[in-house]
């Protein structure tokens, strides 16, 4: 069973500031199959990255991906006050017999 | 637009069963398969099944195996997850979402709040 953990828990920065955020994983991971979400309090998860690295519709350039193997990392290259939220990575097989959700990071003021 | 809707959710006791509904609408439902993924009060995400776009594929959690069932209905572009012997450890949002580009969860509900208390 492959188990994610992202790090660090809690990152402090502010507007304007880069994030860096790490996911990695306890067996190395097809890079087709790892996601990025963004979730705001009392709102549903929304898809920011598939496929590693690619961005899904309508998701600002500000967002990357990146990694391979065991790690994974999402960057938010400048902060807007929008960004703040709880990032969480996710792998699954090619078969969706195991999906998996990283524990989250939540970026905050 | 684009979207899927879910309903069902309420409070039940322990070794109850409840079923969600996930009504999809603005594409084709049949070239999609669907998710469904719960999030208990204060926590993270965890996957609970996925039905492939066939229809016939379906996996689960461990935890859930044997109690719940994913399925659809065509004519009615919904999905369902029926849930049997509910437990006290399944009380969570439950959010249906459509599986997109490399399978992805591209398109989600606002989610249903299932509470499992006696």
């Amino acid at each position: 069973e492959i188990v994610l953990t992202q790090s660090p828990g809690t990152l402090s920065l502010s507007p304007g500031e880069r994030a860096t955020l790490s996911c990695r994983a306890t067996q190395s991971v097809s890079s087709t199959y790892l996601a990025w979400y963004q979730q705001k309090p009392g709102q549903a998860p929304r898809l920011l990255i598939y496929d590693a690295s690619s961005r899904a519709t309508g998701i600002p350039d500000r967002f990357s991906g990146s990694g391979s193997g065991t790690d994974f990392t999402l960057t938010i290259s400048r902060l807007e006050p929008e960004d703040f939220a709880v990032y969480y990575c996710q792998q699954y097989t090619s078969s969706l017999e195991v999906v998996t959700f990283g524990p989250g990071t939540k970026v905050d003021v | 637009q684009v979207q899927v809707v879910e309903s069902g959710g309420g409070v039940v006791q322990p070794g109850t069963s409840l079923r969600l509904s996930c009504a999809a609408s603005g594409f084709t439902f049949r070239s999609y398969g669907f998710y469904w993924v719960r999030q208990a009060p204060g926590k993270g995400l965890e996957w609970v099944t996925v039905i492939w776009n066939d229809g016939i594929r379906k996996y689960y959690v461990d935890s859930v195996k044997g109690r719940f069932t994913v399925s659809r209905d065509i004519s009615k572009n919904t999905i369902y997850l029926q849930m049997n012997s509910l437990r006290v450890e399944d009380t969570a949002v439950y959010f249906c979402a459509r599986a997109g580009p490399r399978n992805a969860l591209d398109i989600w509900g606002q989610g249903t709040m299932v509470s499992v208390s006696s």
